[in-house]
C-alpha cells in the first residue's frame, strides 16, 4: 500500500497570502488529521476529518481550515498567512475507527512565510 | 491543563548500550500511550502502543512500560544502534478519538560509535 502523500513538500510564501496543502491518506483510511510542528511548540493538533465532516479541532484561528472530499483526500488552507505560520505541516490518516489506532504522518509540507 | 513532559535534552549513548527515554503526564488518566519516531525532515512513525492494563510492550529491542500511579512512561531500545539516532515522542490521546492524539516535545538520541 502506498503510504501518506502531502504536497508539495515545500512552500515559500510570503505574509498577508493564503496557501492550501494538499494530502492524501492510505487507501482504504477515512480519516485525516492535520499537525503543525514548530520547535518552538512541537507537534499540535489542528483538526480532523471523517467521512467529509471535521470531527475534532484544535486551539488555532479561524485562519486554519480544511476539509476533506469523497475519496478522503484532505487539503488545508491557511489565509493572511503570518511570519509564525513557518512551520511543518503534517498529515496523518487512520481507519479512524475507534481508540487506540496508530497514525501513519506523511512527510510534511515545509511551509516558510517571509 | 494536560501536560506532557520528556527528556528536553538530547540522550547520547553509546553504540551496545540501552536508551532510555521518558515520559511523564500530569492531570489525565489515559487509556493508552503511544510512542513514535521521527527522523529529521520526516513524519513520526509509530513503534509501540501501551494500555493502562498493560504494565509492559515489547517489539523486538524496544520495550515500554507505563505506570499510571506515576503517570510515567518508559521507553528502551536495548543493543542501541547509529540508526536509532532519532527523535521520540510520547503522545496521548486526551479526546477520545484516536486522531487526536496530544504529543510530547521528543527527546532527540544520538547513539555513538
Amino acid at each position: 500500500k502506498a503510504g501518506v502523500t502531502q504536497t508539495p513538500r515545500y512552500l515559500i510564501k510570503t505574509r498577508g497570502q493564503q496557501v492550501t496543502l494538499s494530502c492524501s491518506p492510505i487507501s482504504g483510511h477515512r480519516s485525516v488529521s492535520w499537525y503543525q510542528q514548530t520547535p518552538g511548540q512541537g507537534l499540535q493538533f489542528l483538526f480532523e476529518y471523517f467521512s467529509e465532516t471535521q470531527r475534532n479541532k484544535g486551539n488555532f484561528p479561524g485562519r486554519f481550515s480544511g476539509r476533506q472530499f469523497s475519496n478522503s483526500r484532505s487539503e488545508m488552507n491557511v489565509s493572511t498567512l503570518e511570519l509564525g505560520d513557518s512551520a511543518l505541516y503534517l498529515c496523518a490518516s487512520s481507519a479512524g475507527q475507534g481508540t487506540g489506532e496508530k497514525l501513519f504522518f506523511g512527510s510534511g509540507t515545509q511551509l516558510s512565510v517571509l | 491543563s494536560q501536560k506532557i513532559e520528556q527528556n528536553s535534552e538530547a540522550l547520547n549513548i553509546q553504540e551496545g548500550k540501552t536508551a532510555t527515554l521518558t515520559c511523564n503526564y500530569t492531570n489525565y488518566s489515559p487509556a493508552y500511550l503511544q510512542w513514535y519516531r521521527q527522523d529529521p525532515g520526516r513524519g513520526p512513525v509509530f513503534l509501540l502502543l501501551i494500555r493502562e492494563n498493560e504494565k509492559e510492550k515489547r517489539k523486538e529491542r524496544l520495550k515500554v512500560t507505563f505506570d499510571t500511579t506515576l503517570k510515567q512512561s518508559l521507553f528502551h531500545i536495548t543493543a542501541s544502534q547509529p540508526a536509532d539516532s532519532a527523535t521520540y515522542l510520547c503522545a496521548l490521546d486526551l479526546s477520545g478519538t484516536a486522531s487526536k492524539l496530544t504529543f510530547g516535545t521528543g527527546t532527540r538520541l544520538q547513539v555513538t560509535l
